[in-house]
């Protein structure tokens, strides 16, 4: 299975500061044939699903606000909100979907205002 | 405007079979070219999937829960099912049904969830 660990666990930042969050994945989810990166982000608040940020590790959702970023290849990657709204206190998850199963998640990271 | 809805037991005792359902509206399952999936989330834990189901009936499982879960799909009824046998308190969780963005990928990612149901097992 691949394991897919995020850092830090939970993070306060202030309204309007940078809030970055980090995942890694136990093996590579970098697929060769096509050159893209097997990782999604997603939001969740309490008593929602999950929604989708973030796709191919780079690739914002239709309708995500612009301030949230992916990036990464291979094995780390990083989710990065440029200026933090209050809306975006919520727990993230990062996903590998690459190959076979298990398709698995990160443990998730609490995100909070400081 | 695709929406997905889970139905079914929100209380199962152990040792018993859970059974739920998702009803897809917005997507005809006959032919779709995407696959159709379960995932679950235990009360303030992260995510698990569970399977995926393709229209012609392949599945994908998760091996650690392989044995015990059965996927499958009723196109004349768009819908897809889960049961989960032997069920232990473990299995308590929100039980998501999801479907992906991308075509013909099992595993995501989910772009379309249902919002969820909570089973309990307990006797």
């Amino acid at each position: 299975d691949i394991v897919m660990t995020q850092s830090p666990d939970s993070l306060a930042v202030s309204l309007g500061e940078r809030a970055t969050i980090n995942c890694k994945a136990s093996r590579s989810v970098l697929y060769s044939l096509n050159n893209k990166n097997y990782l999604a982000w997603y939001q969740q608040k309490p008593g929602q699903p999950p929604k989708l940020l973030i796709y191919w590790a780079s690739t914002r959702e239709s309708g995500v606000p612009d301030r949230f970023s992916g990036s990464g290849s291979g094995t780390d990657f990083t989710l990065t909100i440029s200026s933090l709204q209050a809306e975006d206190v919520a727990v993230y998850y990062c996903q590998q979907y690459h190959s076979s199963p298990p398709y698995t998640f990160g443990q998730g990271t609490k995100l909070d205002i400081k | 405007q695709l929406k997905l809805q889970e139905s079914g037991p929100g209380l199962v005792k152990p040792s018993e079979t859970l059974s739920l359902t998702c009803t897809v509206s917005g997507d005809s399952l006959t032919r779709s070219p995407y696959y159709w999936a379960w995932i679950r989330q235990p009360p303030g834990k992260t995510l698990e999937w569970i399977g995926s189901v393709y229209h012609t009936g392949t599945t994908y499982d998760s091996p650690s829960l392989k044995s015990r879960v059965a996927i499958s799909i009723d196109t004349s009824k768009n819908q897809f099912s889960l049961k989960l046998t032997s069920v232990s308190a473990a299995d308590t969780a929100v039980y998501y049904c999801a479907r992906p963005r991308t075509i013909a990928l099992a595993g995501g990612p989910f772009d379309s969830w249902g919002q969820g149901a909570l089973v309990v097992v307990s006797s």
